[in-house]
This record gives C-alpha cells, sequence and structure tokens, in this order.
C-alpha cells in the first residue's frame, strides 16, 4: 500500500505549545499535503508542499519535506484549543492519475 | 452557501437496502471523488471522476455503484447494503488542470445499515 503513515497517533499538548506531527510514504510523490478534520466534519486543506520543495510556512504552520527519507512534519506553533482535530498527510503519487493517498490520521488534543 | 454539499447528512438503513448518497459541487471543478473514513483507518477512495463521461474505480469500489449525471453532481450508491459498509461517506472535488490536487471536502453523510 502507498498509504501514509503518520506519527504519533495521538498528541496531548497544553495551549501555547508547539505540536509536531510526522508522516512517512514510501514511494515518490508530485506533492504532500496535510489537511485537518473537526469532529465528524469534512476535512479542510492546511498546506500543500511540492516535491522540489523543502519548507512551507503558513501562519503558525510549517511543513517540511525530506524526500530523501520519504518523510514530512508539520508544526504549529503556539497551539490553541481551536487546533484540537484530526490530522492527515495525504500524498500525491507519482503516476498515480492525481488521486491522493491519506494516512489514517493524528488525533491532536490541546488542553486549555 | 456550501462549496460542496452531500444528502442526507445522515441515514439509517437495513440490510439489502438500495441506498443513494449525492453530491453536489458550485465550484466548477472538474473532478469528483467519493471516500469512506471508518474509525483508525483513514480515508480510502471508492470511486472517482475526472469528468462527465470519466468514472474509475478506487481501492474498494465492490459493493458500490456512481453516477455522475453533471458535472456538479456525482452520486454513490449501494446496491444492496450490508453492515460493514457503516461508516462516514465523503464527497470532494478538485480542480482539473493543476499540478496541485488540493481537494475540497463536503460535510459527510453518516451512514448506518442495521
Amino acid at each position: 500500500s502507498q498509504q501514509g503513515e503518520e506519527d504519533p497517533q495521538a498528541l496531548s499538548i497544553q495551549e501555547g505549545e508547539n505540536a509536531t506531527m510526522n508522516c512517512s510514504y514510501k514511494t515518490s510523490i508530485n506533492n504532500l499535503q496535510w489537511y485537518r478534520q473537526n469532529s465528524g466534519r469534512g476535512l479542510v486543506h492546511l498546506i500543500l508542499i511540492r516535491s522540489n520543495e523543502r519548507e512551507k510556512h503558513s501562519g503558525r504552520l510549517r511543513v517540511t519535506l525530506d524526500t530523501s527519507k520519504k518523510s514530512s512534519s508539520l508544526l504549529i506553533t503556539a497551539s490553541r484549543a481551536a487546533d484540537t482535530a484530526s490530522y492527515f498527510c495525504a500524498t500525491d503519487h507519482t503516476g498515480a492519475n492525481s488521486k491522493l493517498t491519506f494516512g489514517k490520521g493524528i488525533t491532536l488534543s490541546v488542553r486549555p | 452557501d456550501a462549496d460542496v454539499t452531500q444528502t442526507p447528512r445522515n441515514r439509517i438503513t437495513k440490510t439489502g437496502k438500495r441506498i443513494m448518497l449525492e453530491c453536489s459541487q458550485t465550484k466548477g471543478h472538474d473532478r469528483m471523488y467519493w471516500y469512506r473514513q471508518d474509525p483508525g483507518l483513514g480515508l480510502r477512495l471508492i470511486y472517482y471522476s475526472f469528468d462527465v463521461k470519466d468514472i474509475n474505480k478506487g481501492e474498494i469500489s465492490d459493493g458500490y455503484s456512481v453516477s455522475r449525471q453533471a458535472q456538479a453532481k456525482f452520486s454513490l450508491s449501494l446496491e444492496s447494503a450490508i453492515p460493514n459498509q457503516t461508516a462516514l461517506y465523503f464527497c470532494a472535488t478538485s480542480a482539473a488542470g493543476t499540478n496541485y490536487n488540493e481537494q475540497f471536502f463536503g460535510p459527510g453523510t453518516r451512514l448506518t445499515v442495521l
């Protein structure tokens, strides 16, 4: 399976702390995306990083990509209680006809 | 109004019944997708369509069928529902002609098969 694997499966932090989530994948990609899902709701796109990029920022989000290790990390700085959600990495694999492969998700809990 | 809508939002049905889940979008996207989400398994692709005349099977298409009635509408059918099809179902869209394939999701349909 090409499915990405996120790590950890669950993360609990205090408000104000940084949250780091990791994703690994197996085959080459065109890009890697991170999505957020609030409980029982649809996924919302957060950020995309292309295979020729190493780091991107968007507000309090920072994503890195290491294609040699086939891994990515998502950092949320200065977390807030409202960041409590599930986070998914999704990979657009080379030759996959633009389909995304989603990981199983990371549950982030931010304690007030 | 939401860009991607799904109806119904919740449905309880019995084994053997035929069920249709509907998805509509106002984003003008050519590409549409159906996923199911089960606890601990993430999202799995059921079917996808890159334009009105294009239908493709995804990872878990057995027991499902789809219809792309128009650019804006993509329906998922369960011909004879079974309990292990109980899940949260999502429709998504993306724009053709880009390299990035960012997807936009509907709010989901929670389906329970008794």
